[in-house]
């Protein structure tokens, strides 16, 4: 089992509907990274959390350590929000050596 | 400030020819790392430097090695390349190891064929 899980794998939406990407970990983590993967293969972090909720624009990321979960909102999607998204955890106390474990990515489409 | 740059973008190689990957930081970040990226899995870690002059594995290094002579610097070098490596391959950086408060900044990638 993959230590960090994403769901769904791909996502077609239309454009703005609100979305929801899920994340699940097993591991104990110091922080959990939310990343976006533009079409162009470009990869940029969108937020670092450790606890709570985080706001950027329509972009919102939630975190519950007692179940592991964390996810991730897109409102009023658009087009130019069609990539891959990525969750990734950073291990607590040593664990995975301060290094990222990744999940596979969650591929969004925005239909105009 | 360009931030982290990657030379080349694209690469061919024949089995068992060698290059090196250079991956370049202007942030003056501690730690750097390589990564690769093939369809239907999530970056993989190959190697990772905590600080200039020191390098260790990550989960799959077999067939690749590193160096980082100058903090700025971080080459990956393919001794005789295989077509399993033909990959994506990611540079990263960050402050220091990944703490509470430290991010990863990722370069733009490239993109090698190994035929």
């Amino acid at each position: 089992k993959n230590e960090v899980e994403q769901s769904p794998q791909n996502l077609t939406a239309q454009e703005g509907e609100f979305i929801t990407i899920n994340c699940s970990y097993s591991v104990g983590i110091s922080a959990l990274h939310w990343l976006q993967q533009h079409p162009g293969g470009g990869i940029v972090s969108l937020f670092m959390l450790s606890s709570g909720k985080k706001k950027h624009g329509r972009l919102i990321a939630t975190i519950n350590i007692q179940e592991k979960h964390s996810s991730l909102h897109i409102t009023a999607s658009h087009p130019r929000d069609s990539a891959v998204y990525i969750c990734a955890v950073s291990g607590e106390y040593g664990g995975s050596q301060g290094n990222l474990i990744f999940g596979k990515g969650t591929k969004l489409s925005v239909k105009p | 400030n360009a931030g982290v740059t990657q030379t080349p973008k694209f690469q061919v190689l024949k089995t068992g020819q060698s290059m090196t990957l250079q991956c370049a930081q202007d942030m003056n970040h501690n730690s750097m790392y390589w990564y690769r990226q093939d369809p239907g899995m999530g970056l993989r870690l190959i190697y990772y430097s905590a600080s200039e002059g020191t390098t260790d594995k990550g989960e799959v290094p077999d067939g690749y090695n590193v160096s980082r002579l100058k903090k700025q610097n971080f080459l990956l070098g393919l001794e005789s390349a295989a077509p399993s490596q033909t990959s994506v391959y990611f540079c990263a950086s960050s402050p220091n190891r990944l703490t509470r408060t430290d991010t990863q900044y990722f370069g733009p990638g490239t993109r090698l064929t190994v035929l």
